[in-house]
């Protein structure tokens, strides 16, 4: 059974960091691309970052560019979202998701995490 | 950046109603368009994707359809379950988009 697990979330000042982390399970985890979308509290879902599967291709949404780093390690089956520089406007439950192909990129998200919230506030 | 534009934001439905929501794109996407289903609290599900192909396990009353920049999801029959709020999303290219959400709410 897939499973992703995210972790991390919770109140940070603006201007902090927060590192976010996805444990995978259940799947090949080093075969997919992964990817974070966000949604705020009741609002929309917002793709935020992805990474390919060999990490050889990374991607990010405008607002959080220069400010937030994915990365993975294949070895602990786990991705990540270092997030610095926080503004509240990127208060909301973060989303890990799987790329649903082997080695696809064009490929839509057909696992997701439960989500963790990440609220930016003093 | 690709925009993809939903109708309507919202509707009401009964149960056993066809329902239809569009999903315009500001570019040709060819047929990389995916459909999700959201209930209040959980994660996104993936119903339907490139375009038409219905993903394992998912009803088959689920059904879409469109190319280029129209695209289409269809409920044949809504049931009590399909309640929720439905968003696409692209995955032509990045960074990839999702539309605004069609929430589909009991007549």
């Amino acid at each position: 059974e897939v499973q992703l697990v995210e972790s991390g979330g919770g109140l940070v000042q603006p201007g902090r960091s927060l590192k976010l982390s996805c444990a995978a399970s259940g799947f090949t985890f080093g075969d997919y691309a992964m990817h974070w979308v966000r949604q705020a509290p009741g609002k929309g879902l917002e793709w935020v970052s992805g990474i390919s599967w060999d990490s050889g291709s990374i991607a990010y949404v405008d607002s959080v560019k220069g400010r937030f780093t994915i990365s993975r390690d294949n070895a602990k089956n786990s991705q990540y979202l270092q997030m610095n520089s926080l503004r509240p406007e990127d208060t909301a439950f973060y989303y890990c998701a799987k790329g649903r192909q082997r080695f696809g990129e064009l490929v839509p998200f057909d696992y997701w995490g439960q989500g963790t919230l990440v609220t930016v506030s003093s | 950046d690709i925009q993809l534009t939903q109708s309507p934001s919202s509707l009401s439905a009964s149960v056993g109603d066809r329902v239809t929501i569009t999903c315009r794109a500001s570019q040709t996407i060819s047929s990389y368009l995916n459909w999700y289903q959201q209930k209040p609290g959980k994660a996104p599900k993936l119903l339907v994707y490139a375009a038409s192909s219905l993903q394992s396990g998912v009803p088959s009353r689920f059904s879409g359809s469109g190319s280029g920049t129209d695209f289409s999801l269809s409920i044949s029959s809504l049931q009590p379950e399909d309640f929720a709020t439905y968003y696409c999303q692209q995955s032509y290219s990045y960074p990839r988009t999702f539309g605004q959400g069609t929430k589909v709410e009991f007549k």
